[in-house]
């Protein structure tokens, strides 16, 4: 059975780059599938941050494309997320999320909270 | 503000149906057949429940089914079970290769 898991940084100070990786386990991340990340304010909705196919090229959000980096680790079958300047409003759930090549996230990981504060 | 526009609340009793609605543009919900819609619980991750619009993952009750007209999707829980309380999304692919257009959820409350 697939899962994800997600790891890094519970806490991050503002204007600094927020770091977390997706370890995948049961499928290879080079094998198909596209891998993202979604993000969850406190209390509010879902927000696509970004993706990258198990080819590398990588998909942003054009809300946060200049501030986000999606990166393959394929000998750690893991795939990271680099947001930048961050802000009291990058505050979220960050989840990590295999789709397909229309969008239907299918395996989800449980998400890790990331505050940005000082 | 978010792009597909959900209505904040909706409720059922036990064992009656319920239908709610995600409303896009031409250029996502009503330009593709790609409206996804995800079950979520209170501090759980989000859970497939339909796919391409009407397709239902594998292990997801035949009580949920899902349909689309124009710019609008709509997702439809029969003969509603307590355990169907949650918060619903729908999101939609928005093209150029725009993966994740979500709406703003709805919480369904089963009375």
């Amino acid at each position: 059975q697939v899962q994800l898991q997600e790891s890094g940084p519970g806490l991050v100070k503002p204007s600094e780059t927020l770091s977390l990786t997706c370890a995948v386990s049961d499928y290879s991340i080079t094998s198909g599938y596209y891998w993202g990340w979604i993000r969850q304010p406190p209390g509010k909705g879902l927000e696509w941050v970004g993706t990258i196919y198990h080819g590398g090229s990588t998909y942003y959000n054009p809300s946060l494309k200049s501030r986000v980096t999606i990166s393959l680790a394929t000998s750690k079958n893991q795939f990271s997320l680099k947001l930048s300047s961050v802000t009291a409003a990058d505050t979220a759930v960050y989840y990590c999320a295999r789709h397909s090549p229309r969008g239907a996230f299918d395996i989800w990981g449980q998400g890790t909270m990331v505050t940005v504060s000082s | 503000q978010s792009a597909l526009t959900q209505p904040p609340s909706a409720s059922g009793s036990l064992g009656q149906s319920v239908t709610i609605s995600c409303t896009g543009t031409s250029s996502d919900v009503g330009n593709y057949n790609y409206v996804s819609w995800y079950q979520q619980h209170p501090d759980k991750a989000p859970k497939l429940m339909i796919y391409e619009v009407s397709k239902r993952p594998s292990g997801v009750p035949d009580r949920f089914s899902g349909s689309k007209s124009g710019n609008t999707a709509s997702l439809t829980v029969s003969g509603l079970q307590a355990e169907d309380e949650a918060e619903y999304y729908c999101s939609s692919y928005g093209g150029s290769n725009n993966f994740g257009v979500f709406g703003g959820g709805t919480k369904l409350t089963v009375l």
